[in-house]
């Protein structure tokens, strides 16, 4: 079993739907969790990271962390062609020994 | 402007031909990452450095070295690529290890394709 499931999509929405990402993990020791946007043929660039469970909001972006379900979940409001891209969550315990992992990403698609 | 390049973006070679990546930053930064990403597997990191002359593995390092003579720079270093290294590869940097989860940085990527 991988350290954190990511469902590979794809998953295609209408402009304005709200969006919901999600990645379930097992190792309760994380503490750091990131969303990471990917467009084609770019690297990832980071576009949330919280600390613990919550809510965190940016935005049109909103992150929310669970530990209890070890589950975290991205939601875009107001979803627009631009958001077309691979959305990759990634957690770590935030230590300085602890590494990051990362989920395989999911790939979404705004339908004009 | 701030970011990591990597050089080349695009190359196919053959078995068992050695190859460097390069990446350059130019924030800085101590800690540096390389990365490989497969479809269905995600990002697993290769290799990465604390700092100068501080190098340590990640959790896919078979097959691969890399040197931190510099800050600025870390190389990728295939000695004798195989097909299974037919990859995208990214190198990141953050300021330390410690910040990366908020401060990463992501290079364009290298394809490299391995007959």
């Amino acid at each position: 079993q991988k350290e954190v499931e990511q469902d590979p999509g794809p998953l295609s929405v209408p402009e304005g739907a709200i969006v919901s990402l999600n990645c379930t993990y097992s190792n309760s020791a994380f503490q750091y969790f990131m969303w990471y946007r990917q467009y084609s043929r770019k690297g990832p660039e980071l576009l949330m990271y919280t600390y613990s469970s919550g809510n965190k909001e940016d935005g049109r972006f909103t992150a929310q962390v669970d530990k209890s379900s070890k589950y975290i979940s991205l939601f875009i409001r107001d979803s627009q062609p631009s958001d077309s891209a691979t959305y990759l969550c990634a957690m770590t315990r935030g230590s300085s020994a602890s590494k990051i992992i990362f989920g395989s990403g999911t790939r979404l698609s705004i339908r004009p | 402007e701030a970011q990591v390049t990597q050089n080349p973006r695009y190359l196919i070679t053959v078995t068992g031909k050695k190859l460097t990546v390069t990446c350059s930053q130019n924030m800085n930064h101590e800690y540096m990452s390389w990365y490989r990403q497969d479809p269905g597997l995600g990002l697993r990191q290769i290799y990465y450095s604390m700092n100068v002359e501080v190098t340590d593995k990640g959790d896919v390092p078979e097959g691969y070295k890399v040197s931190r003579k510099e800050k600025r720079n870390f190389p990728l270093i295939l000695e004798s690529p195989s097909p299974n290294q037919t990859s995208l590869y990214f190198c990141a940097s953050s300021q330390t290890r410690e910040r990366s989860q908020e401060t990463q940085y992501f290079g364009p990527g290298t394809r490299l394709l391995v007959l």
